[in-house]
């Protein structure tokens, strides 16, 4: 997985807590982002990182934060989960700014109770 | 493994044939475009990339064919293995942005002996 880890792994929370999942990578890659999984609708950007402490939001950004304080970290934060937030969430990372292909994470499974 | 193909259109073919899967893209201003393998449990990996200025790429056992025209995209397999099985997605990019790629929905690939 292209030097990227994401932990948990797996978490079952309940509704109305808040959540911190993490995106580590080893690659010096500028570009980070945070996708989300569903059944029937591929992978939707949630937000994206173009350098340290510059984030941008993307198509599904409601009810999620995000950091990048180093290179290596970007954190995905649900300031108070909902079971709509169920899903399974992988961070990528790219080279470049421009059209460059994005490797994936292995993924986090959440459940929101 | 993560439960994201249960309503995906799926391909079945027969060890040794060849395979093709189509895409439609949204975007005509999209330049570059993505083929990602997913198998279960793991995240999207990357299998061959495309470029506006091109009409075919070849690969490893892989072709991506590009109409514009029709804003058709498409990944041909050869001789199509068991190991070939999982969900593939097609993606694409407008240059100049921060490479915030646009997936499909994806499609399984089944391999049958």
């Amino acid at each position: 997985d292209a030097g990227i880890t994401q932990s948990p792994r797996h978490k079952v929370t309940e509704t109305g807590t808040p959540v911190t999942l993490r995106c580590h990578q080893t690659e010096n890659h500028r570009y980070m982002y945070w996708y989300r999984q569903d059944p029937g609708h591929g992978l939707r950007l949630i937000h994206y990182s173009y350098g340290v402490k510059d984030t941008d939001k993307g198509e599904v950004s409601d009810g999620y934060s995000v950091s990048r304080s180093k290179t290596e970290d970007f954190l995905l934060t649900l300031e108070s989960a909902t079971s709509s937030q169920t899903s399974v969430y992988f961070c990528a990372i790219s080279e470049s700014r421009g059209s460059d292909e994005q490797f994936f994470g292995p993924g986090t499974r959440l459940t929101v109770l | 493994g993560e439960s994201v193909g249960l309503h995906l259109p799926t391909l079945s073919v027969q060890e040794g044939d060849n395979s093709i899967i189509n895409c439609a893209y949204s975007n005509s201003a999209s330049d570059y475009f993505i083929w990602y393998k997913q198998e279960s449990g793991k995240g999207p990996q990357f299998i061959i990339d495309i470029r506006s200025n091109m009409d075919k790429r070849q690969g490893q056992r892989v072709t991506v064919l590009l109409n514009k025209t029709v804003k058709h995209l498409s990944l041909q397999i050869a001789a199509t293995q068991p190991g070939d099985s999982a969900v593939y997605f097609c993606a694409e990019n407008i240059t100049g942005g921060y490479n915030k790629l646009i997936f499909g929905a994806g499609t399984r690939l089944a391999v049958h002996p």
